[in-house]
């Protein structure tokens, strides 16, 4: 079975540029997640979904960052006028609905210079 | 804020050896999950302990939970190198949402 798929896997990008980040989750699963994860930190979590409805985004940045899942499968996260402080790996997760368990891909990594 | 978090910073053992991993956490919580993550890669739930569970086992790895106190510990005994990997605990409350906490660093050296 193949597990959770996130791609660029690096993108590094000068202050003001904007990138996107997108997360193909583990076939059946309709909670999908994203984390924030600075540099030895742990995951911070940004949004989650459940199909294609938010079910929290308190955590998100809303003036320059976006999720969106529209059919419920594949998810897509964008930064927009990306700043140093953005500099993190985001991590996408998903899992069946109340299983607990999170099935994590490898995280793409942004570098913000 | 962090609603949960590891007591150590690094831990450093000797393969072999056995180790013990501390959390605490200052909510209310349905359920605490242990992950490990390893150098360039997402985490990996080890073991999730519901609330009104006070032990669980997974092979060489032993989780314990304390609602009391509010603390749980991750014990792997017979280290290998492979288990070198930053350790984090994650809590669920009512909300849902699994929060993390800093994590420790466990260095398994041969």
């Amino acid at each position: 079975e193949a597990g959770v798929t996130q791609s660029p896997r690096y993108a590094v990008l000068q202050e003001g540029q904007a990138v996107s980040f997108w997360c193909d989750p583990i076939s059946g699963h309709d909670t999908l997640y994203w984390y924030q994860q600075p540099r030895d930190q742990g995951p911070q979590l940004l949004v989650y979904f459940r199909d294609e409805a938010v079910i929290d985004n308190s955590q998100l940045p809303s003036d320059r960052f976006s999720a969106v899942r529209p059919k419920g499968t594949n998810s897509t996260l964008k930064i927009q006028s990306a700043k140093q402080g953005d500099t993190a790996t985001y991590l996408c997760a998903s899992s069946f609905p109340n299983t607990g368990q999170l099935y994590f891909g490898e995280g793409s990594k942004l570098t913000v210079l | 804020s962090q609603l949960a978090e590891e007591n150590s910073w690094a831990l450093s053992v000797h393969e072999g050896e056995s180790v013990t991993v501390n959390c605490s956490y200052k909510t209310s919580i349905t359920a605490l999950q242990w992950y490990r993550q390893k150098s360039g890669k997402g985490p990996a739930q080890l073991i999730l302990i519901r609330s009104n569970e006070r032990e669980k086992r997974n092979g060489r790895l032993r989780a314990t939970l304390d609602t009391s106190s509010q603390s749980s510990s991750l014990s792997i005994t017979a280290t290998r190198c492979e288990d070198t990997a930053v350790y984090f605990c994650a809590t669920k409350g009512n909300t849902g949402k699994l929060i993390f906490g800093l994590g420790t660093t466990l260095q398994v050296q041969p």
